[in-house]
């Protein structure tokens, strides 16, 4: 089967930089991607990763390393408005995924 | 609006009886994908079309779930004999993906449709 783990809760202040685990036991990987959801809304896209290294969007940075299994999800000057989940996801084919438990992501002022 | 729309957003049932959920991807993305949410959790994969072909059904989907896909469009998604562990967030994703690309690609989720069992 498939499992990923990542944190339940980070805090951080606005601002600051927070980056997000996640691991994952896979068959099939394809690549890591990261969604964000504010409540009741819709899972976002933010980026992914299929190769290791580090891709960088605007503020939004995402790392691999498929020999460690393991990914990250940098967040940088957080505002208020990053406050939400956020879902690591492995791609076991084009387009199908499995997804973490989800890290809620707190920014106080 | 040109994203993914579902409808409806919410839907209240009793127990048993059936519910029909409506899923219009993007126009030009050929992959379409259904996944249920509790709170609390992440998105687990349901089923997901190759155009009007289902390729996949998860163990998730019991015999009460059916996915159609009729014309490479839109879905419906039907639950028969809806239980109260129905009870969780419904969202469609499309995507494109191009043939000879095995790659992951953006989805584009819709808003889904809450399902209430009572």
């Amino acid at each position: 089967g498939q499992s990923l783990e990542q944190p339940s809760e980070v805090t951080a202040v606005e601002g600051a930089i927070v980056q997000i685990n996640c691991t994952y036991q896979t068959s099939g990987f394809y690549g890591l991607s990261w969604y964000q959801q504010h409540d009741g809304g819709a899972p976002t896209f933010l980026s992914y990763n299929a190769l290791d290294g580090l891709e960088e969007t605007g503020r939004f940075s995402s790392f691999l390393s498929r020999s460690d299994s393991y990914g990250y999800l940098l967040l940088q000057e957080l505002q208020m408005k990053d406050s939400a989940s956020y879902f690591c996801a492995v791609g076991l084919e084009a387009g199908k995924s499995t997804f973490g438990d989800g890290t809620t992501l707190t920014v106080k002022p | 609006d040109t994203g993914v729309s579902q409808d409806p957003r919410h839907k209240i049932t009793k127990r048993g009886q059936n519910v029909t959920f409506r899923c219009d991807p993007i126009s030009e993305h050929n992959r379409l994908y259904w996944y249920r949410q509790t709170l609390g959790q992440g998105p687990e994969f349901l089923t997901y079309f190759q155009n009007e072909a289902q390729l996949e059904k998860s163990r998730l989907l019991s015999d009460r779930f059916s996915a159609e896909r009729p014309k490479g469009s839109f879905s419906t998604l039907e639950i028969q004999r809806t239980e109260q562990g129905d009870s969780a967030m419904y969202l469609c994703a499309s995507s494109l993906v191009v043939t000879g690309q095995v790659k992951m690609t953006e989805a584009f989720f819709g808003q889904g449709t809450r399902l209430t069992v009572v």
